[in-house]
């Protein structure tokens, strides 16, 4: 899992180029991976997830990659823009038929104009 | 279109003071739970509930009650507020997928209500 700090990790993308942004997870009982985005001052709000038998999913400019033999996740953001800038959640959903969700620390976007 | 409702969305309060954070959302979900979230820590979950008169505890649920009475509210409520209590509160609420289809993870969360005690 991540460690825990008092600063969040922040990664600086130049406007146009691609972002990726990565996340250690501990659970091998996991369903679902999910990616949350949270603008400043608001809730996060859920991006694209992916199950657990699958190692790829792409959405609209997004693309998450699972693998579990290191048990790593990554969240590709394509020709990022001001828009993206943000604090980026990994969670881990183990489902058993309830949303029983688990964050990770976060992961700070900051997109250069 | 409301979806999840939070109030207040900022809060003073004194330690030993109680006081109760509202949750409403209006889509029908089942689920419902209470995160908070502390710098460097991400959300960590307090209390959750998958329907009307069914609750359980997170990770961190010392020093919190919940509720619920109806599938549309899920109120949390701090009985005597310490220092520690001092973090950004969110409410999250999800639909069950049916057939024993595993749950996804999606969450649609409230605005947040900030809470500090001194």
């Amino acid at each position: 899992g991540e460690s825990v700090g008092l600063h969040l990790p922040t990664l600086s993308v130049q406007e146009g180029d691609n972002s990726i942004i990565n996340c250690a997870y501990s659970n091998s009982a996991s369903d679902y991976f999910i990616w949350y985005k949270q603008e400043s001052g608001k809730g996060p709000q859920f991006i694209i997830d992916i199950r657990s038998n699958m190692d790829k999913r792409q959405g609209q400019r997004v693309t998450v990659l699972l693998n579990k033999t290191v048990k790593h996740l990554s969240l590709q953001i394509a020709a990022t823009q001001p828009g993206d800038s943000a604090v980026y959640f990994c969670a881990e959903n183990i489902s058993g038929g309830y949303q029983k969700v688990t964050f990770g620390i976060g992961t700070k976007l900051q997109v250069i104009p | 279109n409301a979806g999840v409702t939070q109030t207040p969305k900022f809060q003073v309060l004194k330690t030993g003071q109680s006081m109760t954070l509202q949750c409403a959302q209006d889509m029908n979900h089942e689920y419902m739970s209470w995160y908070r979230q502390d710098p460097g820590m991400g959300l960590r979950l307090i209390h959750y509930s998958v329907g009307a008169g069914i609750t359980d505890q997170g990770e961190v649920p010392n020093g919190y009650n919940v509720s619920r009475s109806t599938t549309e509210d899920f109120p949390l409520r701090l009985l005597s507020a310490a220092p520690s209590q001092t973090s950004v509160y969110f409410c999250a609420s999800s639909y069950r997928l049916a057939g024993g289809t595993p749950n996804t993870g999606e969450l649609f969360f409230g605005e947040g209500s900030r809470l500090t005690v001194l």
